[in-house]
């Protein structure tokens, strides 16, 4: 089975920096997606990580590393619409080789002024 | 229109009754899946596809049940509805390579109250 554990909500100011973390144990580990959801709206993806290290997208990165089950989400210069659900998805190998994608409960962030 | 589309994006219907929540994808992406989200519980797999005619159960499939004769739509059917199946119902796509990005698409979801 899978278990990815993240914050629940988290608040910060406008223009700042957050990072959001995500811990995870799978068997099959086959990449780590981050997706942002704004209230009732359907999620969108933000980023993809399959090896350790880095990945840069304009204001929003995010760091995999495999042997620590650790993943985090880095927004920075943060904007009032940037007050969102951040998920942390899993992908693992299954039998047969297909992919099995599950979430995490969701971060909740609050921009503020 | 191209892209992943959800019907109905609201039912209401009574404890028991059989309903089917549909899910068609115009980009012929090989997997789809269906997720619940519930506060507390964020996005929980119920049954994911990984081609027509392969199907297999994510964390939640009891009370459920999906079929896949065509690429392109993916019912999900609550055999006899239950209060707890009052939720978020959302729809998602993708193409798998492994060890390649291939992100997921999200339908708009279906509103789900069972009275």
């Amino acid at each position: 089975g899978q278990n990815i554990d993240q914050p629940t909500e988290m608040t910060a100011t406008e223009g700042a920096i957050v990072q959001i973390n995500c811990t995870y144990q799978t068997s099959g580990f086959n990449g780590l997606f981050w997706y942002q959801q704004h209230a009732g709206e359907a999620p969108t993806f933000l980023s993809y990580n399959v090896l350790d290290g880095l990945e840069e997208k304009g204001r929003f990165s995010s760091f995999l590393s495999r042997s620590k089950g650790y993943s985090y989400l880095l927004l920075k210069e943060l904007q009032m619409k940037d007050s969102a659900s951040y998920l942390c998805a899993v992908r693992a190998l299954v039998a047969g080789g297909y992919q099995k994608v599950t979430f995490g409960t969701g971060t909740k962030l609050q921009v503020i002024p | 229109d191209a892209g992943i589309t959800q019907s109905p994006r609201y039912k209401i219907t009574e404890t028991g009754r059989q309903v089917t929540l549909m899910c068609h994808q115009t980009w012929s992406h090989s997997y789809m899946f269906w997720y619940r989200q519930d506060l507390g519980h964020g996005l929980r797999l119920i049954y994911y596809s990984a081609a027509a005619d392969i199907t297999d159960k994510g964390e939640v499939p009891d009370g459920y049940v999906v079929s896949r004769s065509k690429t392109e739509n993916f019912p999900l059917t609550l055999e006899s509805a239950t209060r707890s199946q009052t939720s978020v119902y959302f729809c998602a796509s993708s193409e798998y390579v492994r060890d390649k990005k291939y992100e997921q698409y999200f339908g708009p979801g279906t509103r789900l109250t069972v009275t």
